[in-house]
């Protein structure tokens, strides 16, 4: 089946503009995590949604940063004012839900998004 | 904080040789541990993991065993293959929480023929 896309693939911005990230996770899958990989370091968490649950939003680096997502489909991560030390791989994962049992995440292919 | 220290590399190897990458942790209740693989140009998959001290994950020859008593979940293949070429990422989820995975820095490992 298909897995978790997101787009676009590639992202340039200006310093100051706003950014909106998508991410499409696989089809019943209840939780989704965004993530960021700055280059050379691991992954960060960003955010993370279950169902229709309070997201839990403690990685946020900003105010600048803020995520939606509808239900337990697409997901969108908006990044505003954009800087520069904002340019990344911005990776989304979805995984099942079982009670309280961890679940394989599913990562997408990422939005490469560079900051002029 | 939890967190995860990994060897860093890159790390290169010959064709056939033995690989040992090595995963430390720091946390609290009782993690998952995971290791993901990111090959050139596909996104992070899932390599192995273990939910409980003293289990071993394994996949694709590749193994490690979750090791309570060192904080420790070293990856190990007994002969690495030129398509073992990827970035290799250690990560630990607290059990109970929202499963939220803290990462390692990653390891490059690239295999010569």
């Amino acid at each position: 089946g298909a897995g978790v896309s997101q787009s676009p693939s590639n992202k340039v911005t200006e310093k100051g503009k706003d950014v909106e990230l998508r991410c499409d996770p696989i089809s019943g899958h209840t939780a989704l995590y965004w993530y960021r990989q700055r280059l050379g370091q691991g992954l960060e968490f960003l955010i993370y949604f279950q169902g229709n649950s309070a997201p839990d939003k403690s990685g946020l680096p900003s105010d600048r940063f803020s995520a939606e997502r509808t239900g337990e489909s697409v997901s969108t991560l908006t990044i505003q004012r954009t800087q520069q030390e904002d340019s990344a791989v911005y990776l989304c994962a979805s995984s099942p839900r079982v009670g309280r049992l961890q679940e394989t995440q599913y990562f997408g292919p990422g939005t490469r998004l560079l900051v002029l | 904080g939890n967190s995860v220290t990994q060897m860093e590399g890159p790390v290169t190897l010959s064709e056939e040789a033995f690989l040992t990458i090595n995963c430390t942790y720091t946390a609290t209740g009782y993690p998952s541990l995971f290791w993901y693989v990111q090959y050139p140009g596909e996104g992070l998959q899932l390599l192995l993991k273990a939910t409980k001290a003293d289990d071993k994950g394994s996949n694709k020859g590749f193994e490690a065993t979750y090791r309570k008593e060192t904080t420790s979940f070293h990856l190990e293949k007994g002969s690495v293959q030129v398509s073992d070429s990827a970035v290799y990422f250690c990560a630990l989820s607290d059990s109970g929480s929202q499963g939220n995975l803290i990462f390692g820095k990653g390891t490059k490992l690239s295999v010569k023929p």
